[in-house]
Order: structure tokens, then C-alpha cells, then sequence
């Protein structure tokens, strides 16, 4: 089954106490992202990839890294978490057809994360 | 820069009712794709339709219906006859045509299908 997949799924922590969210995608997308989605706010970039070992920012990037060592995984990581990164993650992933025409984006099913 | 506006925060409408979601952007480019997503209860995205600008056909499946308008850079999204579970958060989402750029999304609009 075509999927994106996301863990954990519920993630309770401390302040400053690092953390990774794994995205996994068995599609062969090129393209993954990740985005926040705070009440009021919908949904916001944190970070894209277009392709292994290329990364760039979205609209709010301060507070995560991320990395793409392979087509499949794009972790997120908040080295340093803040009551103000409590949120619902979301990663996504599509084809990337050569700058031509952004393709669909499929999500993963979300990461409550909740930082005290 | 672009934005998407969804003014209706929460409707709520009586099951059987038909309900319209409206959704207004704004971007400067001539080529663009605009996307509707369900998000129902249990929080998962689930995608609905993806609409290039050059195709300004309303589309229709099965109870869904999408009306695009580039004269009122609109692109809103009706449910005929709607059913309770057609409750959820509905988002509607902006991308250019530079690859994959970030999809900007509307702040969402909460439909709540009473029985």
C-alpha cells in the first residue's frame, strides 16, 4: 500500500530534550516536507527536500533541522524542543516532475507532539 | 505573495443540506494549481481534488463539486446532500508552478453535519 508513514504518532517531552520524527515513504517521491498545523494558523512549512541531500526552509524553520540521506526518509529533528514547537506535524510527499507542475502531495497521518 | 482565504471559520447545516465552502487566493503568477484536503476527526489529510489555472471546468464526483472562477480568483467546493460523516476540517491549498513549492494553505473551514 502506497503510504507515508510517521512515528511516533503521539509524543509527549520535556524542554530541551532532543527529539527526531521519522517520515517514511514507499512511493519513490522525490519530493518530502514537513509542516505544523496550529489552531488558527492551518497548516505551515517547516522544512522541504527536493531530492537526496537537498534540503531548503519553508516558512518556519527556526527550531527544526532536517536531513535526507535517502529518497525514502526525511526525518525531523528539534534539538532544542520549546513549549512553543507543540503543534501537530505533518510530513507530505509527491513526485517532482522537473520544476514543471507541482504534483499532488500526499500526507502522513500526523504527529501530535506536545512539549512541557 | 500568495494567500489563501477561507472566511467561513465553522458552518454547521442539517444532513441532507447542501453546503458550499468558499475559498479566495491570491498569487501573481498566470500558472498555478489550487487543492482542496479533508482533515476529518481522526486527523489524518486526506487529498480531494488538484486544479491547474488553465482549467477552469467545474468538476463534479459523485456528491462533490468544485466551481473555479479566475475572475473572482475563487475556487469553491460544494456538498450535495451532505452526510454526517462529510463532517471535518476542509483546507483549501495554493502552489505555484515552479515545482514543488510550498503549498500555502486557507486557515481551514470546520463543517459540522448534524443528523
Amino acid at each position: 500500500e502506497a503510504q507515508v508513514t510517521q512515528n511516533p504518532r503521539y509524543l509527549i517531552t520535556v524542554t530541551g530534550k532532543k527529539l527526531t520524527v521519522t517520515c517514511s515513504q514507499n512511493m519513490n517521491h522525490e519530493y518530502m516536507s514537513w509542516y505544523r498545523q496550529d489552531p488558527g494558523l492551518g497548516l505551515r512549512q517547516i522544512y522541504y527536500s527536493m531530492n537526496v541531500e537537498v534540503t531548503d526552509k519553508g516558512d518556519v524553520p527556526e527550531g527544526y533541522k532536517v536531513s535526507r540521506k535517502e529518497k525514502r526518509n526525511f526525518p525531523l529533528i528539534l534539538e532544542s524542543p520549546s513549549p512553543n514547537q507543540t503543534s501537530l506535524y505533518f510530513c507530505a510527499s509527491s513526485f517532482d516532475w522537473g520544476g514543471l507542475a507541482p504534483d499532488t502531495q500526499y500526507f502522513g497521518p500526523g504527529t501530535r507532539l506536545t512539549v512541557l | 505573495a500568495q494567500k489563501v482565504t477561507q472566511a467561513q471559520t465553522e458552518i454547521s447545516v442539517v444532513e441532507k443540506e447542501d453546503v458550499t465552502l468558499d475559498c479566495v487566493y491570491e498569487t501573481r503568477d498566470t500558472t498555478y494549481y489550487l487543492f482542496w484536503y479533508k482533515q476529518p476527526p481522526s486527523g489524518e489529510l486526506v487529498f480531494l481534488i488538484r486544479r491547474n489555472s488553465f482549467d477552469e471546468q467545474n468538476e463534479i464526483s459523485g456528491r462533490y463539486s468544485w466551481n473555479f472562477q479566475k475572475s473572482t480568483s475563487s475556487f469553491n467546493f460544494t456538498i450535495t446532500a451532505s452526510q454526517v460523516v462529510d463532517s471535518a476540517v476542509y483546507f483549501c491549498a495554493l502552489s505555484d508552478s515552479s515545482g514543488n513549492t510550498p503549498l500555502v494553505f486557507g486557515k481551514g473551514t470546520r463543517l459540522s453535519v448534524i443528523a
